[in-house]
């Protein structure tokens, strides 16, 4: 257990579905991010949060929206998603962003999605 | 955004061989470079992590080098056992600011008997 659960850890949905990946933190940390891990991009950051704050959006589709409503939580909003949209999405947290002794980034286990 | 560059993709060791993982960086004010390790079906988790201030660093069995001058660095795990299969990130960052990691594109390493 790394402190940092996701949930669904599967999810298939239609592209005209509208669904939302939820991750929770036990550390304390006041950052979160979101990675979308495929074969072609292995680890590509999407959403960084700091203290609540969204700090970060990689040129992330308007078709997923974050959602951090305190430090603990992070949802990924789904909707009108493509196929090539399937991967596994991997929410993480640190104390803070950027690197202090310590910082070490936790990751969840990852929620696999498939969009048919 | 700025790149971290891992060879081979993927790596195939015989068990009790020395695996040896590189990568290569362009920002020379990254100044914190850690190894992920992720298991299928797990999400990564920290490894092992280095600071430019030393030149190697070692944990049980597996020893980061870098070399500031050329801008790379490196994993080695000695006496790879099957249960090091996994895939490999290298990382790095900056100490200033909040920029988070930067991951290399990963290293499939399979230890076979």
């Amino acid at each position: 257990e790394t402190g940092v659960t996701q949930t669904p850890r599967h999810l298939v949905m239609g592209m005209t579905n509208k669904k939302s990946l939820k991750c929770e933190q036990h550390l304390g940390h006041n950052a979160m991010y979101w990675y979308k891990q495929s074969a072609k991009k292995p680890l590509e950051l999407m959403f960084v949060y700091n203290f609540k704050e969204q700090t970060e959006n990689n040129s992330v589709p308007s078709r997923f929206s974050p959602e951090c409503p305190n430090s603990s939580h992070l949802f990924l909003h789904l909707h009108t998603l493509q196929p090539e949209d399937s991967a596994l999405y991997l929410c993480a947290s640190s104390a803070r962003t950027g690197p202090t002794s310590g910082n070490t980034i936790y990751f969840g286990e990852g929620s696999w999605l498939t969009v048919v | 955004q700025q790149q971290v560059k891992q060879s081979p993709q993927s790596l195939i060791v015989q068990k009790g061989g020395i695996s040896i993982i590189n990568c290569a960086y362009e920002n020379t004010a990254f100044d914190y470079f850690p190894w992920y390790q992720q298991f299928p079906g797990k999400g990564p988790a920290l490894l092992i992590a280095i600071r430019p201030d030393v030149s190697e660093k070692k944990e049980g069995r597996f020893t980061i080098s870098f070399n500031k001058s050329a801008k790379q660095f490196s994993l080695h795990i000695m006496d790879s056992q099957p249960g090091d299969s996994a895939t490999y990130f290298c990382a790095a960052s900056m100490r200033s600011g909040n920029t988070p990691l930067v991951f290399g594109k990963g290293t499939r390493l399979s230890v076979i008997a």
